[in-house]
């Protein structure tokens, strides 16, 4: 099974920062989706970037997708301490696969 | 609200008992999954439904049996579950149109003991 991985496993910023968090797969993909999970609550879908889609944004989150190099980055701008959560990429092959997050903390 | 429900949120139990964790989503969705979450945070997909039919059933032990009532529910049911039972799973659902965009229950966290 095509599960996304994300890197780094834990990010901690201060108030203001900007995060960047990557996620690489393995195989073609039609797109490709990031997640937050806040501790405790389920997932929360953040943003979907099709394959034929280079750069994505919504709000403060700006998603790129490189095919050639199957890799995906999330860049959360001017993060806030509520940006604090366990973030998740997944690709569909046939249906979702996730990786095991990237731990974001915000410091205030 | 409109939202995916689960029931209970947390669930602790004895070695050998059986038990079960509900589903239900009022978002007119017509495709529910259940998800095992295990200690890396790694989700792994268990079973999925359409219109109350399985259409995925992952390498999961028989001691599971998803059961779906009608297209808002998805109930999981565990017999004699194991301490490698213990996990977080979440329940979601999707519109078949729009598959890719999964909506999640809170989560149910069920201990084994």
């Amino acid at each position: 099974s095509q599960q996304g991985e994300e890197d780094p496993q834990a990010l901690s910023i201060q108030e203001g920062e900007n995060a960047t968090m990557n996620c690489s797969y393995k195989t073609s993909i039609n797109n490709l989706q990031w997640y937050r999970q806040n501790s405790g609550r389920g997932l929360v879908h953040l943003i979907l970037i099709r394959s034929n889609e280079r750069e994505k944004h919504s709000g403060r989150l700006r998603v790129t997708l490189d095919t050639s190099k199957k890799s995906s980055s999330l860049l959360i701008t001017a993060s806030r301490a509520a940006d604090t959560a366990s973030y998740f990429c997944a690709t569909d092959d046939n249906d979702m696969r996730f990786g095991a997050g990237t731990r974001l903390t915000v410091k205030p | 609200d409109t939202a995916v429900s689960q029931t209970p949120k947390y669930l602790v139990t004895q070695m050998g008992n059986d038990k079960s964790i509900k589903c239900e989503q009022n978002l007119g969705h017509d495709t529910m999954y259940w998800y095992k979450q295990d200690s890396k945070k790694f989700l792994k997909i268990m079973f999925s439904y359409n219109n109350k039919e399985l259409i995925i059933n992952e390498t999961v032990p028989n001691r599971f049996s998803p059961k779906s009532p009608d297209k808002a529910h998805l109930n999981l049911h565990i017999n004699s579950l194991e301490l490698g039972d213990s996990a977080v799973y979440f329940c979601a659902s999707t519109y078949s149109g729009k598959r890719n965009e999964q909506f999640f229950g809170p989560g149910t966290r069920l201990t084994v003991l």
